[in-house]
């Protein structure tokens, strides 16, 4: 079954505790991406990585790193977590642009939600 | 400027009738892609539907359809029979084409849909 996995799914800790979300993907997609959904905000880009060893910055990226060493993982690190940094995440992958658009379809995955307290 | 507006926050419909929820959006691209996703209270995001913006007839995906008018830069969901199922929250989302680049979606802030019995 095509999917994009995330874990863990629910996680309470305490500022300045590092942390890391993984995500995984088995659909061989180039692309990856993270995003943070706040209420009344919808959901921002944190990072994305067009391939392997290839990452870069998205709307909201302070605070947050990732790292792409393989193709079908791509994990969200949170080096000193702080309170603003309560959210539910979302890791998506998508295909590289086709001759068919519908391929650049974003998959994602079930969400993370994350207490920083 | 918001690339991507949803300016109805809660939507009330009646079940097996029809709603439109709201998106209009802002980019400079000739080339780009509208979706839209819905999101259950469970928290997962569901892909529903999407739009090129050189497709000349409006998508279609079962009993959602997507009312697309370039000219008023607007994508309109329709959902059609509205069901209690539908009760969710729907994102509006657009992919722009940035060479060079890997910009992923940006969303809109949501509409949450009831669907009353």
């Amino acid at each position: 079954e095509a999917q994009v996995t995330q874990n863990p799914r629910y996680l309470i800790t305490v500022t300045g505790k590092k942390l890391t979300v993984t995500c995984s993907q088995n659909m061989n997609h180039e692309y990856m991406s993270w995003y943070r959904q706040d209420p009344g905000l919808g959901l921002r880009q944190i990072y994305y990585s067009m391939n392997v060893e290839v990452t870069d910055k998205g709307d909201v990226p302070e605070g947050y790193k990732v790292s792409r060493k393989e193709k079908r993982n791509f994990p969200l690190i949170l080096e000193s977590p702080s309170p603003n940094q309560t959210s539910l995440y979302f890791c998506a992958s998508s295909s590289r642009l086709a001759t068919n658009p519908r391929l650049e379809t974003q998959y994602f995955g079930p969400g993370t939600r994350l207490l920083v307290l | 400027a918001q690339k991507i507006t949803q300016t109805q926050p809660g939507m009330f419909v009646q079940e097996k009738e029809a709603v439109t929820l709201d998106c209009t959006y802002d980019t400079s691209d000739q080339s780009y892609g509208l979706f839209w996703y819905k999101q259950p209270s469970s928290g997962e995001m569901i892909f529903l539907i999407y739009q090129g913006s050189y497709d000349e007839q409006n998508a279609t995906e079962g009993r959602y359809s997507l009312n697309f008018q370039k000219a008023r830069k607007s994508a309109n969901l329709v959902i059609s029979a509205s069901q209690l199922g539908d009760s969710a929250m729907y994102f509006c989302a657009m992919r722009e084409s940035v060479p060079g680049s890997a910009r992923q979606l940006t969303f809109g802030s949501g509409t949450q849909l009831t669907v009353l019995p």
